[in-house]
């Protein structure tokens, strides 16, 4: 079974820094492009960023970029995503997910960060 | 741009939901459909445009290419009552449709 466990949400100040992690198991994770997708609330799916299996193609939303770094570790099977200079339009759930070349088929069950004074 | 069509759509167990995502630009088939719950995370129903994902029920159909695309679901059950969304992948970036809410009578 394909698990996606994220963890490290919470509430942080306007400008702060904080950093989500993901773990996988299940499958090979170091051959697949891990993707964080976010949900404000009451709104819809954001793509935030892509890191393919070897770390060599990184992407970003134009929201995101320049503030936040993604990175994995191949060999704890985990993701991250480090988010700096937070915004209160930053508050969301944040989805690891697995991205084949034709969708994102694995979803974990995703960490609340909240931005707020 | 992913354009979904309608925003609402109110129909009754049994009955055929048809929902429409439209792309500014041709997209060739990478095209595909979540079903998102409230408290749940999203989950893939189909994938390339018309490829159902693993252990989706056949009700749930799609089709289309190019910049136009249809999510039909069949015989309408109240679990169906969610937000869907089409996904596409261009280049170096991924874009969601801002969504269709089913509600079941």
């Amino acid at each position: 079974e394909v698990l996606l466990v994220e963890s490290g949400g919470g509430l942080v100040k306007p400008g702060g820094s904080l950093t989500v992690s993901c773990v996988g198991s299940g499958f090979n994770y170091y051959t697949y492009t891990m993707t964080w997708v976010r949900q404000a609330p009451g709104k819809g799916l954001e793509w935030v960023s892509s890191i393919s299996s070897g770390s060599g193609h990184i992407y970003y939303a134009d929201s995101v970029r320049g503030r936040f770094t993604v990175s994995r570790d191949n060999t704890k099977n985990s993701l991250f995503l480090r988010m700096d200079t937070l915004r209160v339009e930053d508050t969301a759930m944040y989805y690891c997910v697995r991205e084949t070349p034709l969708s994102l088929d694995e979803w974990g069950q995703g960490t609340l960060v909240t931005v707020s004074s | 741009v992913l354009t979904q069509s309608p925003a609402t759509l109110s129909l009754s167990p049994g009955e055929r939901a048809t929902l429409s995502c439209r792309a500014s630009q041709v997209i060739s088939t990478y095209l595909a459909w979540y079903q998102k719950k409230p408290g749940q995370a999203p989950r893939l129903l189909i994938y390339d445009a018309s490829k159902r994902a693993t252990g989706i029920p056949a009700r749930f159909s799609g089709s289309g290419s190019g910049a136009d695309f249809t999510l039909s679901i069949y015989s309408l059950e109240p679990e169906d009552s969610a937000i869907y969304y089409c996904q596409q992948r261009s280049n170096w970036w991924i874009t969601f449709g801002q969504g269709t809410r089913l509600e079941i009578k």
